[in-house]
Parts: structure tokens; C-alpha cells; sequence
């Protein structure tokens, strides 16, 4: 159990074009699910924090006009990256609340 | 804002050797979280531990929970190629899922066949 994925796994999109990433929580229902971003070698960065049904809560330093989060189900929270640039190039993991953090394969997004 | 020490940074070992890394914190964390993630891919959750003192294993892997709250290491015995990949210790600010995790910087394993 406690199984999340991500769609899609990798894009490619032209600099300036919007792209949208899912998040699914398959085998349980997650009131809070979380996004981050991973650059080559580092850790994760949480970028902002889901919420079943309200606005997202979003980490100092993060545009929330430029990563716009919905999360419309218990079970389905989405990360729009608005005009991407290639400088937002980088490696998108969510995860979905149980007990504990349980994570997405991630979806890695390269602008060009 | 709060953060956590991981150490080493890297390690290369030869297979079948014991492997031991660690997280420090200056703050409290009521969790502490230990995962690997391999390239490409999102991390996976190792073992949780929500007591201090406490000792929890999941086969070769054994983590403790420091007595401080401050801390917290993870152990792998008998390494195997497959364990190669990145190791992450995160900590949870308060109880319950809506907290927000702290991840360490990683410890990079190499095993040696």
C-alpha cells in the first residue's frame, strides 16, 4: 500500500509554454500532499504544501502565481509551472501524506 | 529555519562491509525518516522511528532514534551492489502527516562488487 505516482515522468517544453504535472495517491486517500524540487546533487526542497479543498501554502521564495497548485480530490493534487524558463529545469517530486511521507517517482521537466 | 548535519557526505565501500551514517540537528524533531532514492527516481521510505531511544530494523537496515531528539543513525550491514544509491535522513517538525519534512544534504553510497 501507500503507493504514489506522477505523470508524466519527464517533459520537454519550450521556454515560455505552461506544463502540468500529477500527482496520485493510488491505494489511499491523502487530505495533504506535498511538492518538491530536486536540482543535480542536492537534497530536496519543499516548494509548497497541498491541501485537500483550500490553497496551497507555499514556501518562502516560491512564486505561487508561477507554480500554481490544485488539489481537487483526496486523491489527485496537480503543479501547473506557468511560462516555464529553462532555469525552472529540474527534477518535481510530490508526495502524499499517510501516516507519513510517501513519495511519487518524480517527473523531471527540461525547458529549452 | 531548522537543519540537519548528514554525514558523510559519500562513502565507497566493498561489498559485504557495514555501513553507518548519521543526521544531527541543532533543534528537536518529534520524527525522524530515513530514505534512499535512486536516479530517477523519488525516494522511498526506508524506516520511521517516532520515539526517542527508539531502535527499529527492516532486514539488513537498523536506525535509531537518538535520546535527544537531536539525532538520529542508520546502519546497513553486509552491503550489497543494490544498496548503491542515495541516502536521505529527514526530520518532522511535529506529529501527524500534515508536517513538513527537513531533508539532510544525502550520504552517497558506492559499493564495490
Amino acid at each position: 500500500g501507500a503507493v504514489v505516482s506522477q505523470h508524466p515522468s519527464w517533459v520537454i517544453c519550450k521556454s515560455g509554454t505552461s506544463v502540468k504535472i500529477e500527482c496520485r495517491s493510488l491505494d489511499f486517500q491523502a487530505t495533504t500532499m506535498f511538492w518538491y524540487r530536486q536540482f543535480p546533487k542536492q537534497s530536496l526542497m519543499l516548494m509548497a504544501t497541498s491541501n485537500e479543498g483550500s490553497k496551497a501554502t507555499y514556501e518562502q521564495g516560491v512564486e505561487k502565481d508561477k507554480f500554481l497548485i490544485n488539489h481537487a480530490s483526496l486523491t489527485l493534487s496537480t503543479l501547473t509551472v506557468t511560462s516555464a524558463h529553462p532555469e525552472d529545469s529540474s527534477f518535481y517530486i510530490c508526495s502524499a501524506s499517510r501516516e507519513t511521507q510517501y513519495f511519487g517517482p518524480g517527473t523531471r521537466l527540461l525547458v529549452l | 529555519g531548522q537543519q540537519l548535519n548528514q554525514s558523510p557526505q559519500s562513502m565507497f565501500i566493498q561489498e559485504g562491509e557495514d555501513v553507518s551514517m548519521n543526521c544531527t540537528s541543532s533543534s528537536i524533531f518529534n520524527t525522524w525518516l530515513w530514505y534512499k532514492q535512486d536516479p530517477g527516481e523519488g525516494p522511498v521510505l526506508l524506516i520511521a522511528l517516532y520515539k526517542a531511544g527508539e531502535l527499529t530494523s527492516n532486514g539488513r537496515l537498523t536506525a535509531q532514534f537518538g535520546i535527544t531528539r537531536k539525532d538520529s543513525f542508520l546502519n546497513i550491514s553486509a552491503s550489497i551492489p543494490s544498496d548503491v544509491g542515495i541516502y536521505f535522513c529527514a526530520g518532522l517538525n511535529y506529529g501527524g502527516s500534515q508536517g513538513n519534512l527537513i531533508f539532510g544534504k544525502g550520504t552517497k553510497l558506492s559499493v564495490k562488487p
